[in-house]
């Protein structure tokens, strides 16, 4: 089975600019979540996916947004970008409600606002 | 609200000594998940242990185990005979049951095993 893929890799950006990272969930996972780390942190939850509706949301502004798309993978937008929005986002994939429940996490997007 | 605090921020360790990494939460919820995960520098956060509320008995894997005492509120993570390729952050979290059941992590702490 595949993992949970992310793309970019990387990305640099100008403040002011939009940006969106995309997210392809583990095999018949259907749920995505998307973290946000700050260099030296622990990720921060920013919101979820199930079923193409969002689900939750942590204490992040509107101009970040999400999709959630009917084979399950996901976007993730910012618009209006500031500095403080350079961070790694991780995207995590789960099943909830399976024994063996946990979040799959990619290998993020190193986003960097200039 | 939740949270979860990794009081240790660096480790340094030789090869083959044990460590064991602290973790202690804080949550209102009676029922809850724990997580640990190790993240290596490539970034990806690899998924190491869910532990229930419920379930407070110890957990042997290899090397790693994992000591969970409600009573403390405390989740800590040993590795016994600790190798370089052991060097990492690693993140304890912490998980409601219901809802969105979205991850509240810790700081993290990074662990370096010198050879």
């Amino acid at each position: 089975e595949t993992g949970v893929t992310q793309s970019p890799t990387h990305l640099i950006k100008t403040r002011g600019q939009q940006v969106t990272l995309r997210c392809s969930s583990q095999s018949g996972h259907n749920t995505v979540s998307w973290y946000q780390q700050a260099l030296g942190q622990g990720p921060q939850f920013i919101f979820q996916y199930y079923r193409e509706e969002e689900n939750g949301r942590g204490n992040f502004p509107p101009r970040f947004s999400g999709l959630q798309f009917p084979n399950y993978s996901s976007e993730l937008n910012v618009n209006a970008l500031e500095l403080d929005d350079s961070a790694l986002y991780l995207c995590a994939s789960s099943l909830p409600g399976t024994t063996n429940y946990g979040y799959t996490f990619g290998s993020g997007t190193r986003l960097t606002v200039v | 609200a939740q949270k979860v605090t990794q009081a240790q921020t660096e480790i340094s360790v030789v090869e083959k000594e044990d460590v064991t990494l602290d973790c202690v939460y804080e949550t209102r919820d009676t029922t809850y998940y724990l997580f640990w995960y190790k993240q290596p520098p490539s970034g990806e956060l690899v998924f190491l242990i869910r532990r229930n509320s419920f379930d407070e008995q110890n957990e042997i894997s290899g090397r790693y185990s994992w000591n969970f005492q409600k009573s403390t509120s405390s989740f800590n993570f040993t590795i016994t005979a600790s190798q370089v390729v052991d060097s990492a952050v690693y993140f304890c979290a912490l998980s409601g049951i219901q809802g969105a059941q979205k991850l509240v992590f810790g700081q993290g702490t990074r662990l370096t095993i010198n050879p």
